[in-house]
């Protein structure tokens, strides 16, 4: 079946200091990838994604490319903020599963300090 | 417009005993989901409803959980009798039926079994 692995947490950097999260998938098929990040308290929300292969997903400062040949789609971001602490997790859909059905990574804990 | 929201954001209750968690999805959104995070692991699917109809339930751990979505409006998940391992994270989701297939993620009831 479709499955999802993500770097484990969780991750502390400095303001303005680079991110990246790496994440890489198993599916059959052409999955879509998406990244959502739940902030304190509130819900998933999605953050980006990508349909096709070599596709980026950007938002926020925030982006991934969609890489067919590694089936990756690490996250990035150039310049952190105490306002991205949050956890981000990876997922795909329209693997084995069908696109009504999204298949989750962990998460991975971001804390930004000032 | 307002987004999916649950009820209640947190329960705790004894082992033996009976829970009912609520979703409202957004309105206009036929598809309805539930997923699960337990003990910081990756977030699984559990069921998907079209309308009132039970679409996919291939995620559903045991008999001991019933999904409910009378008039195909709020959805209600019930575990009857509960057990420890069922602690964890609950998610609703919506989604259209036509156009972009995002599903909109609620805030979660964190569910502890003691």
């Amino acid at each position: 079946g479709d499955s999802v692995t993500q770097m484990e947490g969780p991750v502390t950097l400095s303001e303005e200091a680079f991110l990246t999260i790496n994440c890489t998938y198993t599916a059959t098929g052409y999955p879509s990838l998406f990244w959502y990040v739940q902030y304190p308290g509130e819900g998933l929300q999605l953050l980006l994604k990508a349909t096709k292969a070599d596709d980026k997903g950007s938002n926020k400062g925030f982006e991934a490319t969609y890489r067919k040949e590694t089936t990756s789609f690490h996250l990035e971001k150039g310049s952190v903020q105490v306002s991205d602490s949050a956890v981000y997790f990876c997922a795909l859909s329209g693997g084995s599963g069908g696109y009504q059905k999204v298949t989750f990574g962990t998460g991975t804990k971001l804390q930004v300090i000032p | 417009e307002a987004g999916v929201t649950q009820f209640p954001s947190h329960s705790v209750i004894e082992k033996g005993q009976t829970v009912t968690l609520r979703c409202d999805p957004i309105s206009g959104h036929d598809n309805l989901y539930w997923y699960r995070r337990v003990m910081g692991k990756e977030i699984k699917f559990l069921l998907h409803f079209v309308k009132e109809s039970k679409q996919d339930e291939s995620g559903m751990p045991n008999n001991r959980f019933l999904a409910e979505r009378t008039g195909g409006t709020y959805s209600t998940l019930k575990v009857q009798p509960a057990e420890l391992e069922d602690s964890g994270v609950y998610f609703c989701a919506s989604s259209r039926t036509s156009g972009s297939n995002e599903q909109f993620f609620g805030p979660g009831t964190r569910l502890t079994v003691l």
